[in-house]
Formats: structure tokens, C-alpha cells, sequence
């Protein structure tokens, strides 16, 4: 069964480096979505983003974070320049409809 | 989207029924259920969605009140696996690209 694709499984990252957080979707998914989770808090939407563009993001969205996709298949968040409260579990999701498919999640580690 | 109410802690005995129930009472006719479970900090999985029928798939049943005021998710046979805080949560129609907005959710434990 296909399944979306988190890569690196954990991020150690001093305070103000930039940092790509990589995802592959589901192949035949147009829909793709970041959320967040900071450890023992509740999963958090950031941006949603279809036909190369963002559908919607959310506060927490701000100037130093970007979407990308940058080929075919990958699908990247960018953190430019990191902060102490960025540490968290980041999850990809994509979708073919109203279902959203979550991937693994990349655990940030802000120094 | 409305808010939900869910139960924070539920236990189970393993091979049981385990029915979560939430509550909607300000859902709107064109907002939807949805249930996704999360299991240990692992991303979260869709579990099912519905409108106002029952719905059924491989992995549960939602059952829908008539007035659409609350819900419950059904795991017919639970197992130490199921063991995750489950999440309902009410979305406008089928809106592709919008948010999911996850409460607290309830810890669902199944025990041996």
C-alpha cells in the first residue's frame, strides 16, 4: 500500500541554521499539507498547497517558513532560520480528496 | 468548523467493542465527521468520515444520530494495536486542501 515518505526521521539543528524538511507524497495525490506537533501538544496545521501553490496556511505560517516542490515527486518545508520553539514533530499528509494521508513525521531539534 | 467534545481517557478489554463516542451539537448541514487516530506520536491515520448515514469500512463503523448531534466510532474487535488517542473533528464538506483542525482527542487503552 503506498504510503508518504518523511525523510531525515530526526533533525539536531542549532538555533537560527535553515533546515528542508523532505517529504514524498503519494504518487497520484494533489494535495499535500504540513502540520506540526510539539511535543505533548496537539497536532497543528501550518499550510496546505496544491498546483504549486498554497491553498491556505495558518498563523504560525510566518515569513520563515516555505513550501516547495521542487520535482515530481518531493515535497519540502523550509525553516530559515530556526528558533528553540520549532523543536517538534513535523508531518507531511497528502491527499486525493477529503482524506488526508500522514506521513512518519521528521523530529526538529532545535539547539 | 464546530467544535467537538470527546471523552479524554476510555479503556478496553482486547477482542471487545470499543465505541468513542463525540459530540457536534452545533454542526452545520454541510460539515462532515471525521475520525483519525494517532498512535504514539506516529502521524496521524484516517480512520473513516461520514455525513449522516452509518458508515462502514475494514477498519470501523461511525454511527451517526439522527440529528446529527454526535457521533460514534465503533472498533468491533479491539486489539492491543487500537491502543491511540482518536480524534474527531468536524470539517466543512468535502473541501479538498483545507485544514484538519485536531483536538485533545481520547486516549483510547486497550488491555489484555
Amino acid at each position: 500500500e503506498p504510503e508518504v515518505t518523511q525523510t531525515p526521521s530526526h533533525q539536531v539543528t542549532q538555533m537560527g541554521q535553515e533546515v528542508i524538511l523532505r517529504c514524498v507524497p503519494i504518487s497520484n495525490h494533489l494535495y499535500f499539507y504540513w502540520y506540526r506537533q510539539i511535543l505533548g501538544q496537539k497536532v497543528e496545521f501550518l499550510v496546505s498547497f496544491y498546483n504549486n501553490e498554497i491553498s491556505e496556511k495558518s498563523e504560525i505560517f510566518d515569513d520563515q517558513f516555505s513550501v516547495e516542490r521542487p520535482d515530481g515527486s518531493n515535497f519540502t518545508l523550509k525553516i530559515r532560520s530556526t528558533k528553540l520553539e520549532d523543536s517538534a514533530m513535523y508531518f507531511c499528509a497528502s491527499s486525493p480528496g477529503p482524506e488526508q494521508f500522514f506521513g512518519p513525521g521528521t523530529r526538529l531539534t532545535v539547539l | 468548523d464546530a467544535k467537538t467534545t470527546q471523552p479524554p481517557s476510555m479503556d478496553c478489554a482486547e477482542g471487545r467493542a470499543a465505541n468513542l463516542p463525540c459530540n457536534h451539537s452545533t454542526i452545520s448541514g454541510n460539515e462532515y465527521v471525521y475520525w483519525y487516530r494517532q498512535i504514539h506520536s506516529q502521524g496521524p491515520q484516517y480512520i473513516i468520515h461520514g455525513l449522516k448515514n452509518n458508515e462502514t469500512n475494514e477498519m470501523a463503523s461511525l454511527i451517526i444520530t439522527e440529528d446529527r448531534k454526535s457521533s460514534t466510532l465503533i472498533l468491533p474487535h479491539a486489539t492491543l494495536r487500537d491502543t491511540a488517542v482518536y480524534y474527531c473533528i468536524v470539517r466543512v464538506g468535502v473541501v479538498r486542501g483545507s485544514r484538519l483542525t485536531f483536538g485533545e482527542g481520547t486516549q483510547l487503552t486497550v488491555n489484555p
